[in-house]
């Protein structure tokens, strides 16, 4: 089955200690992202991948930080979590960057920052 | 940048009813998506929309492409329960935006 996984789907920690959100896609998709979703802000895009080594920021990179070692695989890496990451994210693929309309997006990770 | 804007932030219908929800910006776009989010999953697409005027259907699901490039509407008609979720509209230029959302919520 096609899909996009991430994990965990909870996650409750506290200020400062690094955690890692994994992501992965069996789709052999070049295109992925993370977005961060919160009340009346809709989807923000946190970073993206264009393909294997390639990431760059998207609006609200701060805190956060991603690899692309392999094509399947997007991390995402909260060095020093802090509270006002609490938020939910979502991994998303796509073939290729301009196709967003083919994005297929994971079933979300909720995380809490004590 | 570009914003969207998405209204109404949040809808209460009875089961039938039609249901109309629009996101406009001051920023052109090239392409209209809107998705559905149901609780605890992530947004699947719905419709997507490449010309300016364009209208489409899917199933019980209308949307339309504004002339303008600066606005679009998703319409759904005879509402069923399963409708209830969080719509998402997203414009696309040099980026992909999304709006706030809407909260649709269905009296049996």
């Amino acid at each position: 089955e096609a899909q996009v996984t991430q994990n965990p789907r909870y996650l409750i920690t506290v200020t400062g200690k690094k955690l890692t959100v994994t992501c992965s896609q069996n789709m052999n998709h070049e295109y992925m992202s993370w977005y961060r979703q919160d009340p009346g802000l809709g989807l923000r895009q946190i970073y993206y991948s264009m393909n294997v080594e390639v990431t760059d920021k998207g609006d609200v990179p701060e805190g956060y930080k991603v690899s692309r070692k392999e094509k399947r695989n997007f991390p995402l890496i909260l060095e020093s979590p802090s509270p006002n990451q609490t938020s939910l994210y979502f991994c998303a693929s796509s073939p290729e960057r301009g196709a967003y309309n083919e994005q297929f997006f994971g079933p979300g990770t909720r995380l809490t920052v004590l | 940048g570009q914003q969207l804007n998405q209204s109404p932030q949040s809808m209460f219908i009875q089961e039938g009813e039609d249901v109309s929800m629009n996101c406009t910006s001051s920023s052109i776009f090239n392409t209209w998506l809107w998705y559905k989010q149901d609780p605890g999953e992530g947004p699947v697409l719905l419709i997507a929309l490449y010309k300016a005027g364009e209208l489409t259907s899917n199933g019980r699901l209308t949307a339309q492409f504004g002339i303008t490039r600066k606005d679009s509407f998703l319409n759904i008609s005879a509402s069923i329960p399963s409708d209830v979720g969080i719509y998402f509209c997203a414009g696309r230029a040099q980026k992909l935006v999304f709006g706030q959302g809407t909260r649709l919520t269905i009296n049996p």
